[in-house]
């Protein structure tokens, strides 16, 4: 157990829908990254948020957003979704804002967009 | 549990022989790199980092070798268990987009038999 937990594990929905899936980082980690993971694509860095603000951002869409909250968890929106965006997406923390930081992930959250 | 990456590459070993995983990295300029255990159901787990500054690097049961002329890092496991079996990521710590960020290669799929 890693420590950094995501809801929900599953979430099943349609297409033009937009979704929340949630993360807690580990205790006293800053950071917060979200990754998405496609059987024909890999994992695939999306954005990272450190205490709050938005430290780096990777191959994310403009349907989909993300912010980090006081409490520091975080929350990753997905909107108009395609068929293309089933996939799991998983959230990692560290305690440092660099990508140096060793990250710990959590369990994923399975998004299948029928 | 959850299946990653289908049609990934597959190295199957006996138990108790040594593994080699291999992976190119794209970057020259990436000066830190991680290989990441994926088990399935699972996030990706930390197992063993290098910094380019380094040519090999031991842990428990695992060494990761790191040749920058050929961009080329290896991971070898020890006497391999069957609780080795998952997926492998290698990881390049890389400054592209404007950000610093974690780039995670393919995956090979380990496969431990008895």
């Amino acid at each position: 157990d890693s420590g950094v937990t995501q809801t929900p594990k599953h979430l099943i929905t349609a297409t033009g829908q937009r979704v929340t899936l949630r993360c807690s980082p580990r205790s006293g980690d800053l950071s917060v990254y979200w990754y998405q993971q496609s059987l024909d694509q890999g994992l695939q860095f999306l954005i990272q948020y450190y205490n709050g603000e938005e430290r780096a951002k990777g191959n994310i869409l403009e349907r989909f957003s993300a912010q980090q909250f006081p409490d520091l968890h975080s929350e990753l929106n997905l909107s108009s979704l395609e068929l293309g965006d089933s996939a799991l997406y998983f959230c990692a923390s560290s305690a440092g804002g660099s990508s140096y930081n060793e990250q710990f992930f959590g369990p994923g959250t399975r998004l299948t967009v029928l | 549990g959850e299946s990653v990456g289908l049609h990934l590459p597959t190295l199957s070993v006996q138990e108790g022989d040594n593994s080699i995983i291999n992976c190119a990295y794209s970057n020259s300029a990436s000066d830190y790199f991680i290989w990441y255990k994926q088990e399935s159901g699972k996030g990706p787990q930390f197992i063993i980092d290098i910094r380019s500054n380094m040519d090999k690097r031991q842990g428990q049961r695992v060494t990761v070798l790191l040749n920058k002329t050929v961009k080329h890092l290896s991971l070898q496991i020890t006497a391999t268990q069957p609780g080795d079996s998952a997926v492998y990521f290698c990881a390049e710590f890389m400054f592209s987009g404007g950000y610093n960020k974690l780039i995670f290669g393919a995956g090979t799929r380990l496969a431990v038999h008895p």
